[in-house]
């Protein structure tokens, strides 16, 4: 079955304590990204990657890190969590090419932060 | 910088009735449009685009939008609307002059459809 899989769907964590969620694809997809949703606020892009190793912020990118060492993979990385940080993240994943192929989400990752 | 407006939080309609879920943008060039649907405590699902071509796209579940360059919208429609359409519907853009690789999402309408 196509999807992208997050881990860990729930998440409760202290500030300062580092944390990784993991994202990952079956469908062989290029383009991979990362978003938060707040409330009020939609979704926000906040990294995203066109290829291994090709990473560039999106609109919200401080205080996270990503990388892409493998084409299936796309980890989103809270090297010093804040609580302003609480949110719920979706990763996604698309074919690559000029833009206009539509995004596969994964189910969420819902994070706080204390 | 591109961006989407929704301006509606919710839309309330009657289980048969058309639905309206407007959406306008603002990109430098041309632009890539999509839906997507969010169901409760769910990732979003895909529910059409429009590249090029046709103003009026179609998509899943009945759902319709329609382009208009003009007014720079891209509302999505459905004739008759169901009880399960009741959700959490975003419109998004993709720049294709360069900036394509960036989504932008507005800020998501709630739809509740009323028996």
């Amino acid at each position: 079955e196509a999807q992208v899989t997050q881990n860990p769907r729930y998440l409760i964590t202290v500030t300062g304590k580092k944390l990784t969620v993991t994202c990952s694809q079956n469908m062989n997809h290029e383009y991979m990204s990362w978003y938060r949703q707040d409330p009020g606020l939609g979704l926000r892009q906040i990294y995203y990657s066109m290829n291994v190793e090709v990473t560039d912020k999106g609109d919200v990118p401080e205080g996270y890190k990503v990388s892409r060492k493998e084409k299936r993979n796309f980890p989103l990385i809270l090297e010093s969590p804040s609580p302003n940080q609480t949110s719920l993240y979706f990763c996604a994943s698309s074919t690559g090419g000029q833009g206009h192929y539509e995004q596969y989400f994964g189910p969420g990752t819902r994070l706080t932060v204390t | 910088a591109q961006s989407v407006a929704q301006p509606e939080d919710q839309v309330n309609v009657a289980e048969g009735n058309p639905l309206t879920v407007k959406c306008t943008y603002s990109v430098s060039g041309n632009p890539y449009l999509f839906w997507y649907v969010q169901y409760p405590n769910r990732g979003l699902q895909f529910l059409l685009k429009y590249i090029t071509g046709d103003n009026l796209v179609k998509g899943s579940y009945g759902f319709e939008a329609e382009f208009n360059k003009s007014q720079t919208s891209f509302h999505l429609k459905k004739p008759s609307a169901l009880v399960s359409d009741s959700a959490l519907y975003f419109c998004a853009v993709r720049d294709r002059s360069g900036g394509y690789q960036k989504v932008t999402f507005g800020t998501g309408t709630k739809l509740q459809v009323i028996p």
